[in-house]
């Protein structure tokens, strides 16, 4: 099975710092890569796949990159809303995999 | 609009059984693989399997088969997850969430997720 592991598993940042998570595949899976956030008791939501394609309605100030085996979200400036944990899920082979969530706190 | 509404909150005792369950709206249902994730308190994300609503196809992670069972009924939208005898263990969060695969010939990517059903196991 392909693992992934998300790092850091938590940062501090403050409204309009450039934040950047990363994922790392055990085996190249190309660019099948999404990335998922989840606010305080909340649903996850989607908002990146194919690495980098934003889903509908997303910020702008979210994007991702990487292929291969490294994969990266940044957000360009976080805002308020942007405090909640994110995670990255490879889903090129089954079973997919979660990475093990960061979680954005504000500093 | 896509969602999906997924059965609510369930306190139960170690030993019983239980079935939740997952209604897609606004959109081909029998068109969508449909997933089923687990969340316990305070982790991660722990993908548990799939369904087809179409026919019968069904996929496990190997570290959830034989644990539950993932059904469903076309008629009515419905993707459903059931277990025969709870363990203090079960406790958490569990999504359903839409399955895509974003224009390739295969993959497993998430889409849409569901709100959650929350189960507490407990004596």
């Amino acid at each position: 099975d392909i693992q992934v592991t998300q790092s850091p598993s938590s940062l501090s940042a403050s409204v309009g710092d450039r934040v950047t998570i990363t994922c790392r595949a055990s085996q190249d899976i190309s660019t099948w890569l999404g990335w998922h956030q989840q606010r305080p008791e909340k649903g996850p939501k989607s908002l990146i796949y194919a690495t980098s394609s934003l889903q509908d309605g997303v910020p702008s100030r979210f994007s991702g990159s990487g292929s291969g085996t490294t994969f990266n979200l940044t957000i360009s400036s976080l805002q308020p809303e942007d405090f909640a944990t994110y995670y990255c899920l490879q889903y090129k082979t089954s079973p997919p995999a979660f990475g093990q969530g960061t979680k954005v706190e504000i500093k | 609009e896509v969602q999906l509404v997924q059965s609510g909150a369930e306190v139960k005792k170690p030993g019983e059984s239980l079935k939740i369950s997952c209604k897609g709206f606004g959109y081909t249902f029998t068109s969508y693989w449909i997933a089923w994730v687990r969340q316990m308190p305070g982790k991660g994300l722990e993908w548990m399997g799939v369904r087809y609503p179409a026919d019968s196809d069904t996929r496990y992670n190997p570290s959830f088969r034989g644990q539950v069972t993932i059904s469903a009924d076309k008629s009515i939208n419905t993707v459903y997850l059931q277990w025969s005898s709870l363990k203090a263990s079960d406790t958490g969060m569990y999504y359903c969430a839409r399955v895509n695969t974003f224009g390739q010939s295969y993959g497993w990517g998430i889409d849409y997720w569901g709100q959650g059903t929350l189960v507490t196991v407990s004596s």
